[in-house]
């Protein structure tokens, strides 16, 4: 099956300094892929849909300028949290989809946990 | 936006015992979808649901499509101890298969053995 690699899955930085997290689509060509923040105890809530080779549509209330999202190829998006802060801690998730495979063709990544001290 | 109200947020119950957790919508959605998550890790699907009245099983797990398109329930019967975790709806508006997922808020469900 449609398998999606998100990486790294735990990451640490002092605030100030930018985070990237990868989000690999490992057998299929995803033409497009979410990004999503999940807080504790919270529902996923979509930041930003990505499509490969043009900029990314971002949801309301997201800076594009502070979460920069490159979708550079059909099997690989990247988002950088920049100049990170402590608000900023939160657990990212990637989806990417296949076209033409209605609900089943969302995958989702296992998950960023980013903590900003 | 869109916003679904899934209910309830959470439930403590025995193993062996049936589940069931629903979602419903202000507005129309095509697609419905219901994902397991486990801690520290992300959603994976369970059920997919494409007409309105679709009832389809996975296993122990059945969900239903309503008719008005929405709303849509998720019943896991004989519940087991794996099955902790926290269950969410979504839904899919038009827009083909790359349109976004709007999220329900989650049901955490606790199994004791």
């Amino acid at each position: 099956g449609a398998v999606v690699s998100q990486h790294p899955s735990r990451v640490i930085c002092k605030s100030g300094t930018s985070v990237k997290i990868e989000c690999r689509s490992l057998d299929f060509q995803a033409t497009t892929m979410f990004w999503y923040r999940q807080f504790p105890k919270q529902s996923l809530m979509l930041m930003a849909t990505s499509n490969e080779g043009s900029k990314a549509t971002y949801e309301q209330g997201v800076e594009k300028d502070k979460f920069l999202i490159n979708h550079a190829s059909l099997t690989l998006s990247t988002l950088t949290v920049t100049s990170a802060h402590p608000e900023d801690s939160s657990f990212y998730i990637c989806s990417a989809t296949q076209p033409n495979t209605g609900g089943y063709g969302y995958t989702f990544g296992s998950g960023t946990r980013l903590t900003v001290v | 936006g869109q916003q679904l109200n899934q209910s309830p947020q959470s439930m403590f119950i025995q193993e062996g015992e049936d589940v069931s957790m629903n979602c419903t919508s202000s507005s129309i959605f095509n697609t419905w979808l219901w994902y397991k998550q486990d801690p520290g890790e992300g959603p994976v699907l369970l059920i997919a649901l494409y007409k309105a009245g679709e009832l389809t099983s996975n296993g122990r797990l059945t969900a239903q499509f309503g008719i008005t398109r929405k709303d849509s329930f998720l019943n896991i019967s004989a519940s087991i101890p794996s099955d902790v975790g926290i269950y969410f709806c979504a839904g899919q508006g038009s827009g083909g298969s790359n349109y976004k997922l709007t999220f329900g808020k989650g049901t955490l469900l606790t199994v004791n053995p």
